[in-house]
């Protein structure tokens, strides 16, 4: 059974700090991986997927790796803003299973 | 292309009471998956659907819920003589068949039980 792990699980930083969040999964038999937000009340925000051949994928100041080998993504989030405070979730597809399988997230404060 | 689409966003049920949710797909999207969000808590999956098909259950509990996604209107969660433990926040995503693509999650439906 997949299990995937996120820490940490809260998190909090001055604005302008780089960090980084962990997400980590047991099966490595996966299509891809993806990386959400979700604001307080609100849906998901698709941020970053990344195919189970690739090794990391940009998009504007994020950036994630995948090490499959390792069961292993991080999140880097550079130059935080406070706008960046949200929860982030970590989920993997499957390859036998055709859906996802969610961490428990890591909620960030970026503190003006 | 409207993204994926959910009803109503908040529905409040007293205990024994019916709760059905709604969900319409992104236009091309023939999959349908159902999940779980309980406080504080990552999303579980519940249930994968094609049109007129159940794929996939196993995150379903044995009674009181089922799923359907009709040959036409929208996906439908229901659950019957809701109790206070189904508080949540249920999301509605779809995706074409492709597997490499990812899923289209709606805002999903806040359901809390009195």
């Amino acid at each position: 059974k997949q299990e995937v792990t996120q820490i940490p699980a809260a998190l909090s930083v001055p604005e302008g700090e780089n960090l980084v969040l962990n997400c980590s999964f047991t099966d490595s038999a996966i299509y891809n991986l993806q990386w959400f937000r979700q604001d307080p009340g609100k849906g998901l925000t698709s941020l970053l997927l990344i195919q189970s051949s690739q090794r990391e994928q940009t998009s504007g100041r994020l950036n994630a790796s995948l090490d499959k080998s390792s069961g292993r993504s991080t999140l880097y989030i550079a130059a935080s803003q406070p706008g960046d405070s949200a929860t982030y979730l970590c989920a993997v597809r499957h390859r036998n299973f055709n859906k996802f399988y969610f961490g428990s997230g890591t909620k960030l404060n970026v503190k003006p | 292309n409207a993204g994926v689409m959910q009803n109503p966003r908040h529905l409040v049920r007293r205990r024994g009471q019916e709760a059905r949710l709604r969900c319409s797909p992104m236009k091309g999207h023939s999959h349908v998956y159902w999940y779980r969000q309980l406080p504080e808590e990552g999303l579980k999956f519940m249930v994968y659907l094609q049109k007129e098909n159940i794929i996939d259950e196993s995150g379903m509990p044995k009674e009181r819920f089922s799923a359907e996604f009709p040959k036409e209107g929208p996906s439908i969660l229901r659950i019957q003589q809701v109790v206070r433990g189904d508080s949540a926040a249920y999301f509605c995503a779809s995706s074409p068949p492709t597997v490499t693509d990812t899923q289209y999650f709606g805002p999903g439906t806040r359901l809390t039980v009195l």
